[in-house]
This record gives C-alpha cells, structure tokens and sequence, in this order.
C-alpha cells in the first residue's frame, strides 16, 4: 500500500559504475520528482515529469538520465558514477489537476560510491 | 528564484514546552507551502499543507500558518513530546518543490 516506493533502498557501488534507481507511485499523480540530499541534508530538486514529459532539469550533470515509461514510474539512471555522487534520492510525487496537491515522498534511496 | 530560509537551525526544549519554527520565502507567487518531518535515516512524512489561498492549517498538536504577501510560514507544536524530534522542512511549491534547509528539533524529557 506504499504510496510512493523507491527500489533499492540502499545501494553501495564502485566508482564508474552504471547504475538504476526505480520509483513507481500508486497514488494516480500526474508529476514525479527526483531530489538530492546531501550531506547537509540539504533537499534540492533535480528533475521533474508531468504526464511522462519533462518539465525541470536543474543543472545536473548529463550522466544523470531520468526516464518516464508511464506516468507511474520515474527512474533515475546513472552512468560513470563518481564520489561525490554519493547522497540520499528522494522520489515525489504530486498532482497539479484542481490546484498542486501535497507531494508524497519515497522513503530514499542511499547512494554510496567507493 | 525562490529561496526558503528557515530559523532557526536547531532547537533544544524541554518536554511540554509550546513552540514555533518559522520558514521564510522570496517568491510569494506559490501554489502551496508544505511541512515536513524527517527523522534521522528515513524518508519525508507531510505534516501540513496550506495552499496559497488558505492562512492555515491544523492537525492535532500542530497548527501551521502562511501569511503569502510577507512570505512567511510558522509551524507552532503545541506540548512538546520526545517524540517530536526530528527535523523540521518547510516547503513551497510552484512549479516546482523549493525546501528549506530544515530546523532540528530535540525535545528533552
């Protein structure tokens, strides 16, 4: 009954590695989020889709590849990882049908890169 | 470019103790202004929101008001308990989620 679930929810991998972060939300929201935390906990928004289309992209290297297949999922791929990719990956959703609804959040994704 | 600033940074009280956590905007053109918890390790819970048209909003122990105009939101905790540690986010929306840098809370029993 997850609202918004991430997979996995931690991950520990090697420097140059590829790879994925799934999100997939059951709450009928048309808009999706990828955050950043880092280590100063400071949340900052990376990317967001509305009805599997694009509409934010902060300044955040291209080896970040976010991809929509439905309006239900939003997964986050990188390539080429490097340290300072290290952090927490929140997943949100939200909708903007009637006004901009609250945003649901995933419970992170811990990225570690050695 | 929106910025949200909340005061302060942290926050030590003894248990019972009412208080407030303030968030400040610069954009006042929002969609709505959400309040978060986040307990250490874990994801974000929703305490509150106040869309742009409201000026607040209750759930049991906690009331949080937004004054739109002068870009400012305050979250007040009525009788602090232990279990109200966790940091604190606000956040505002418009087309996108702009959060503030969080104020952790420790409540002493």
């Amino acid at each position: 009954d997850t609202a918004v679930s991430q997979t996995p929810k931690y991950l520990v991998t090697q420097m140059g590695n590829d790879k994925s972060i799934k999100c997939e939300q059951n709450l009928g929201h048309d808009t999706m989020y990828w955050y950043k935390q880092d280590s100063k906990k400071f949340l900052k928004i990376m990317f967001s889709y509305n009805n599997k289309e694009l509409i934010i992209n902060e300044t955040v290297p291209n080896r970040f590849s976010p991809k929509s297949p439905d309006k239900a999922h939003l997964n986050l791929h990188i390539n080429s990882l490097e340290l300072g990719d290290s952090a927490v990956y929140f997943c949100a959703s939200s909708s903007t049908t009637g006004g901009r609804t609250e945003a649901f959040f995933g419970q992170g994704t811990r990225l570690t890169v050695v | 470019k929106q910025e949200v600033t909340q005061i302060p940074a942290a926050l030590s009280v003894p248990e019972g103790e009412n208080l407030v956590l303030n968030c400040s905007f610069t954009d006042s053109a929002i969609y709505n202004l959400q309040w978060f918890r986040q307990d250490p390790g874990k994801g974000l819970t929703s305490l509150l929101l106040i869309q742009s048209s409201q000026r607040e909003q209750t759930s049991g122990r906690l009331n949080a008001s937004l004054d739109k105009s002068s870009g400012r939101s305050t979250l007040y905790i009525a009788a602090s308990q232990p279990g109200d540690s966790a940091t604190y986010l606000c956040a505002v929306s418009d087309l996108k989620t702009i959060f503030g840098a969080g104020t952790r809370l420790f409540v002493k029993a």
